[in-house]
């Protein structure tokens, strides 16, 4: 299998629960990112891992906790979540953390999250 | 002021028309301009980049860069039904390390 893969592609869960968001390169990329697609709104930039390293957290609130065991897997943990937080979480690596030309974001096709 | 503004749509045309995708930006300290496509039920992939000021052309699409009015487009000639996506201009974020996105513009084509 190759280029970026997230599972599950659709979740439902409710406010109390616990989830997580799973997303795995095949392109031996070194760093990874999460973004959050809601409707109508830019792409929002969530975390971003270089080297298995959290590099940048872009205030995100508490209640998504992400997680880099290796530089092929990245996660995102959801507890207690608030119905404004549906929307598509899209995973992406890249070959270096820097957004050129060179180095593009390869996307995974999203998990969409709906919070009841 | 929004670091990269794009006009939503959506965007409706026949197929062979001639399409101008835009979008404006505020830091004039950006070097790399790139337009990414997204698919139905898909992720965005990249469909061209250009660097600093001027046009780049790939068969249909051309991306086009004004870096005194800050303004990015990108035209698609001979449009086709395939070409009905949504179209995201991005930039790179000030440290370099990630990739702001603007809105995204949805394009219809019908044959």
């Amino acid at each position: 299998e190759t280029g970026v893969t997230q599972t599950p592609r659709h979740l439902v869960m409710g406010m109390t629960n616990k989830k997580s968001l799973k997303c795995e390169q095949h392109l031996g990329h070194n760093a990874m990112y999460w973004y959050k697609q809601s409707a109508k709104k830019p792409l929002e930039l969530m975390f971003v891992y270089n080297f298995k390293e959290q590099t940048e957290n872009n205030s995100v609130p508490s209640r998504f906790s992400p997680e880099c065991p290796n530089s092929s897997h990245l996660f995102l943990h959801l507890h207690t979540l608030q119905p404004e937080d549906s929307a598509l979480y899209l995973c992406a690596s890249s070959q270096e953390q820097a957004s050129s030309y060179n180095s593009p974001l390869h996307f995974g096709n999203g998990t969409r999250l709906t919070v009841t | 002021q929004k670091e990269v503004e794009q006009d939503p749509g959506p965007l409706s045309v026949p197929e062979g028309a001639i399409v101008s995708l835009n979008c404006t930006y505020s830091n004039s300290a950006f070097q790399y301009f790139m337009w990414y496509r997204q698919y139905s039920r898909k992720g965005p992939e990249l469909l061209m980049y250009t660097y600093s000021s001027g046009n780049k052309e790939d068969g249909r699409f051309t991306a086009q860069v004004d870096k005194s009015s800050k303004y990015i487009s990108l035209f698609i000639r001979d449009s086709q039904p395939s070409d009905s996506a949504t179209y995201l201009c991005a930039i790179p974020n000030q440290a370099g390390t990630a990739l702001i996105f603007g809105k995204g513009t949805t394009l219809s084509v019908s044959s």
